[in-house]
């Protein structure tokens, strides 16, 4: 079964400087990979995906994120945050081959510092 | 255009007592899909609908609960004889079809507070 594991529950990088969201994934097929914003009081929102095209995906609001099949890993990045981007993030992993499960990261909380 | 709606935005209930939560998907959506946000769990998938038939529900926690959709459009997803772990916001969203790319918009969900 799939499963996906955020390695950080709160990251805190300072306005400007680089974001990396890990993500570790589980996947017995081809899986897509997914990454999700969630602004407080807000709606989630899909930030980018991946479906075996493109292994470096890129998204909205200046992010991306690279499959790496070697690793299991979809890490999510940004080369210089912004104080809008302080929300929680969450890495989503399905298996449409096999099932029609969706299995959600526990997130990872973004704080920017000014 | 509009979005996915869910209401109640907020219901407080007591312990034991039946409740409803209601989704409305993006008009011509045929996928939907309901979840468990917890506080400090992630969110958690339980079950998902091709227009009216619900393919998996085995995401659902317990026989206290249960979902339909009907006419492809609006979905109800009750919980019977509520317990305080069942406190958690509830979101729906739909997508335009199930499939592996097709992005799933989110209602703003409904916090479900059981005392």
């Amino acid at each position: 079964a799939q499963s996906v594991t955020q390695l950080d529950s709160h990251v805190s990088v300072s306005e400007g400087t680089p974001v990396l969201l890990r993500c570790n994934y589980s996947s017995s097929y081809s899986p897509s990979l997914f990454w999700y914003v969630q602004h407080p009081n807000k709606g989630l929102q899909l930030l980018l995906k991946y479906t075996s095209a493109a292994t470096l995906v890129k998204g909205i609001n200046g992010f991306e994120a690279e499959f790496k099949k070697s690793e299991t890993s979809f890490h999510l990045t940004k080369p210089s945050a912004h104080m809008s981007d302080a929300a929680e993030y969450f890495c989503v992993v399905s298996e449409w081959q096999r099932d029609d499960k969706i299995i959600f990261g526990k997130g990872t909380r973004l704080h920017i510092l000014p | 255009g509009a979005g996915v709606s869910q209401s109640p935005s907020n219901k407080v209930t007591e312990k034991g007592k039946d409740v409803e939560l209601r989704c409305d998907p993006i008009s011509g959506h045929t996928a939907l899909y309901w979840y468990r946000q917890s506080l400090g769990q992630g969110l958690e998938f339980l079950i998902y609908f091709q227009g009216n038939s619900a393919p998996d529900k085995s995401g659902l926690p317990s026989d206290r609960f249960s979902a339909e959709r009907t006419g492809g459009s609006v979905s109800t997803l009750t919980i019977q004889r509520t317990q305080q772990e069942d406190s958690a916001v509830y979101l729906c969203a739909s997508s335009l079809t199930s499939g592996e790319s097709y992005e799933q918009y989110f209602g703003p969900g409904t916090r479900l507070t059981v005392t």
